[in-house]
């Protein structure tokens, strides 16, 4: 069966520190990789998607940026963490379409 | 950008009443999905709806889809406490990648 695995759970950075959050897929190939993130009490902003190794598409022009090095691999990153980076970031795969997207538990991330 | 819209933001309801929540969207789609997440959790799938279909059901949800006027409503019958939590709609665009949330619809069941 498919899982996905993302970590860590919680995470405070202080402000201008760097950022590295992963997240792994197991027991599928070749999914559609995705990255949310939501404000408090809000909904979720796509930030990036991956169809493939190195394909990477970029919703929203900010200072996270993200790679894909391996098939079932999914790096969200920040050289410099900005205080409204805040959130509650949530990786998620697609398989086949149609398919539901499959969440992993999110990483709460809180920037001081 | 967000493509799907829920309304109402908030509901609240009695145990055993139903729940109507309504999800708007602007492109065409192939599919539309409703999704739950209770509070600091990543999102739970609860049901997908083709653009070929109207109506879905599965165990106290139902689902409706009217692709001519872009929305969807997602019916919860006889409602229990454990059913309070925040609902989204997704929507799956033609030719795209893309899978976009709405705000959201928060649900209290009230025992």
């Amino acid at each position: 069966s498919q899982t996905i695995h993302q970590w860590p759970a919680t995470l405070v950075q202080p402000v201008g520190s760097p950022l590295s959050l992963e997240c792994t897929v197991e027991g599928t190939s070749n999914p559609n990789l995705y990255w949310y993130r939501q404000a408090a009490g809000r909904g979720l902003q796509l930030l990036f998607y991956s169809v493939g190794i190195g394909q990477i598409s970029s919703e929203v022009p900010q200072n996270l940026s993200a790679s894909r090095p391996q098939d079932r691999q999914f790096i969200l990153s920040s050289k410099k963490l900005l205080l409204s980076d805040s959130g509650f970031y949530l990786c998620a795969w697609l398989g086949t379409v149609p398919s539901p997207l499959h969440f992993g538990n999110g990483t709460r991330l809180t920037v001081t | 950008s967000q493509q799907g819209e829920e309304d109402p933001q908030a509901l609240s309801i009695q145990e055993g009443e139903n729940a109507t929540m309504n999800c708007s969207y602007k492109t065409s789609i192939n599919n539309l999905q409703w999704y739950r997440q209770n509070s600091g959790r990543g999102l739970v799938h609860l049901i997908l709806i083709r653009s070929n279909e109207r109506e879905k059901h599965s165990g106290r949800l139902r689902v409706t889809l009217d692709t001519s006027k872009k929305s969807s409503s997602l019916l919860i019958t006889a409602s229990r406490a454990a059913d309070t939590a925040s609902y989204f709609c997704a929507t799956d665009p033609y030719n795209n990648n893309d899978m976009r949330f709405g705000a959201g619809t928060r649900l209290t069941v009230k025992p």
